[in-house]
């Protein structure tokens, strides 16, 4: 069956941009996450979803940050007024056990 | 602080030979361990996992090895293959309030290389 799908894979934003990134998870999965990994690190957890409830967002870096999932399935991340910092890769995962199933990413550079 | 750690960045093998990487942790409250591979370009890949009751699970040519006491973990890729070369992530999770999935505090990544 299909994994976890993202969109854009790429995306370039000018310093000071909105951005939205999309994860679409495999079917009938309830738990949602939100990574970000930046160069030579490993991901870091930013928030998690259980269905269209947001029950963790304790690693959103700031208020910029917003994550939702409106009707439990798909799920938007969106970065405000984009800084440099927030130039990483921004993966999605999805979950019905403990293993977490992971889409390919959106590289994100803020120029 | 990081709760879990690969010290070694890089590993380098011959094909054919045992692979071993390493992860340790230092929060008591993980129980569950996960190996991830990454390939560049692509999203982690699940490996193997292990519960903290266990200290061995198997699955063909991978064994993840727990020692509690030690606060350790190892992944050994028997015999390893050019196409195991990859980065390879440890993972640890504590329960959530709610007792089940919750999220992976991940170390930085162990690059191995297996030489045909």
């Amino acid at each position: 069956g299909a994994g976890v799908s993202q969109s854009p894979r790429y995306k370039v934003a000018k310093r000071g941009q909105d951005v939205a990134l999309r994860c679409d998870p495999i079917s009938g999965h309830v738990s949602l996450f939100w990574y970000q990994q930046a160069l030579g690190q490993g991901p870091e957890f930013l928030t998690y979803f259980q269905n269209e409830a947001q029950l963790d967002k304790s690693g959103l870096p700031s208020d910029r940050f917003f994550a939702e999932r409106p009707e439990g399935s798909v799920s938007t991340l969106k970065i405000q007024r984009t800084q440099q910092e927030d130039s990483a890769v921004y993966l999605c995962a999805s979950s019905l056990s403990l293993e977490q199933y992971f889409g390919p990413g959106t590289r994100l550079t803020v120029t | 602080d990081q709760q879990v750690k690969q010290n070694s960045p890089s590993l380098s093998v011959q094909e054919g030979r045992i692979s071993i990487l390493n992860c340790d942790y230092t929060n008591s409250m993980f129980d569950y361990f996960l190996w991830y591979k990454k390939y560049p370009a692509e999203g982690p890949t699940f490996l193997i996992s292990i519960s903290s009751i266990k200290d061995k699970n198997e699955d063909g040519r991978f064994t993840v090895f727990l020692n509690k006491s030690a606060k350790h973990l190892s992944l050994h890729i028997v015999p390893s293959q050019p196409g195991d070369s990859a980065v390879y992530f440890c993972a640890a999770s504590g329960r959530g309030s709610g007792g089940s999935n919750y999220k992976l505090t991940f170390g930085k990544g162990t690059l191995l290389t297996v030489n045909p």
